[in-house]
């Protein structure tokens, strides 16, 4: 079946040391979306890539980077994770053949911060 | 800040009643969707409505949208304890960015 896969599925990792979350697609979409969502709250848009260009939220910290090599893959380097990144990030693509983006996400990669 | 808001937060029903939640946002629109989302998972897609419809149905579900007001409601009839989740409206104006409300709660009680 057609997938957004995310692995891992659960993250440690220590203040201050890099970590990457990645992110693959079965579904041949050109778009592809980070998100990182907070307990009881909505997704918050990192960033996405419309096949090879990047857009990045206004908002989104420096120490949030990242890259797709390829149309199926797609990561997120967190350069020196903070305890305020303790979050589930969430990878979802689209296809931009209409002009209509509806998302198919990923499971999420929960991350802890120790 | 988020387009969307969601009322209400949490709503808690017993099986078989409808549950209805809504969603306001601040400006114009191309089109409103409506995911699910279950503890711990992923979002997953359930209907969209283009800003030129007033109301859709797939299922057990019924979205409607009131442009003038900038809002829209999702029933979802005949609930399950399988309908227990945390449910957002998410809208897209422009481009290919989606923006996502707050979300509801729900509760479906056996």
């Amino acid at each position: 079946d057609a997938m957004v896969i995310q692995n891992p599925r659960y993250q440690v990792t220590q203040f201050g040391k890099p970590v990457t979350l990645s992110c693959s697609q079965t579904l041949n979409h050109n778009v592809m979306y980070w998100y990182q969502q907070k307990s009881s709250q909505a997704p918050k848009l990192l960033f996405h890539y419309y096949d090879k260009d990047f857009n990045n939220e206004a908002d989104t910290p420096d120490n949030f980077q990242s890259r797709r090599p390829n149309t199926s893959f797609c990561f997120l380097d967190i350069r020196s994770p903070g305890l305020g990144d303790a979050a589930m990030y969430l990878c979802a693509t689209s296809s931009a053949l209409t002009s209509v983006y509806e998302q198919y996400f990923g499971p999420g990669t929960r991350l802890t911060v120790t | 800040s988020q387009q969307g808001e969601e009322d209400p937060q949490a709503l808690s029903i017993q099986e078989g009643e409808n549950a209805t939640m809504n969603c306001s946002y601040k400006t114009s629109i191309n089109n409103l969707q409506w995911y699910r989302q279950n503890s711990g998972r992923g979002l997953v897609h359930l209907i969209l409505i283009r800003s030129n419809e007033r109301e859709k149905h797939s299922g057990r579900l019924r979205v409607t949208l009131d442009t003038s007001k900038k809002s829209s409601s999702l029933l979802i009839t005949a609930s399950r304890a399988a309908d227990t989740a945390s449910y957002f409206c998410a809208t897209q104006t422009s481009g290919s960015r989606l923006t996502f409300g707050e979300g509801t709660q729900l509760t479906v009680n056996p």
